[in-house]
């Protein structure tokens, strides 16, 4: 079985703070992901690496970067947060085009 | 933003069955329809995916028209343990080939 693991379920910051949300997987997949997911908007994608080093924008971007120098491990950065970046935000991975996507189990982040 | 039209969301009765359709007008030619199902607090769990006409495995079927701008997910009698969030997964050849998200529908199975 797959596994992807997220850094922390729950995380609070403050407003302008930095903040690193990590995701690591197992299974040497290529494709990695990052959503957000709020209520009412389903999950949206901010940004996906589809090799080391790779990455592109999804839907969402503004206000996040990533990072993947290793390809079990794809790094979602908010560099100065804000309130309106409170949310679930949820890692996936999988191996090629049309294979399922696995999930984490997300990480609930309250920016206070 | 999501290409994807479900409904938002659904109410059934323990074993009966709920199907819910998601439409998909820009699928891309070689993309699959997969859907997933989530429960709170959980990540999304994979269900089933298809390409064309009809899949099934041992949890739902996937029924699929010949123009492939649609699908349903077929969840026979259903328990319980069945509410959650069912959302229903695309490319979208709008946005040149992007994974995009339906809204999800909830699904409240009622005793």
């Amino acid at each position: 079985d797959v596994k992807v693991t997220q850094s922390s379920r729950y995380l609070v910051k403050r407003t302008g703070e930095k903040v690193f949300l990590e995701c690591v997987q197992d299974m040497d997949h290529e494709n990695m992901f990052w959503y957000r997911q709020d209520p009412g908007l389903g999950l949206r994608l901010i940004y996906f690496s589809y090799d080391v080093k790779m990455k592109e924008k999804g839907d969402i971007p503004e206000g996040y970067s990533v990072s993947r120098e290793k390809k079990e491990r794809f790094s979602l950065i908010l560099e100065s947060a804000s309130t309106n970046q409170t949310s679930m935000y949820l890692c996936a991975t999988y191996r090629e085009s049309n294979q399922p996507q696995h999930f984490g189990d997300g990480t609930r982040l309250s920016i206070l | 933003l999501a290409k994807t039209t479900q409904p938002i969301s659904m109410d059934s009765y323990e074993g009966q069955e709920v199907n819910i359709t998601c439409s998909h007008n820009n699928i891309a030619t070689n993309d699959y329809i997969t859907w997933y199902q989530q429960f709170p607090s959980q990540g999304p769990r994979f269900i089933i995916q298809g390409y064309k006409t009809k899949v099934t495995n041992e949890v739902a079927s996937l029924f699929i028209p010949a123009d492939r701008k649609s699908s349903t997910l077929s969840l026979p009698r259903v328990s319980l343990s069945d509410t959650a969030v069912y959302y229903c997964l695309v490319g979208d050849e709008a946005a040149g080939n992007k994974l995009t998200f339906g809204g999800g529908t909830r699904v409240l199975v009622k005793p």
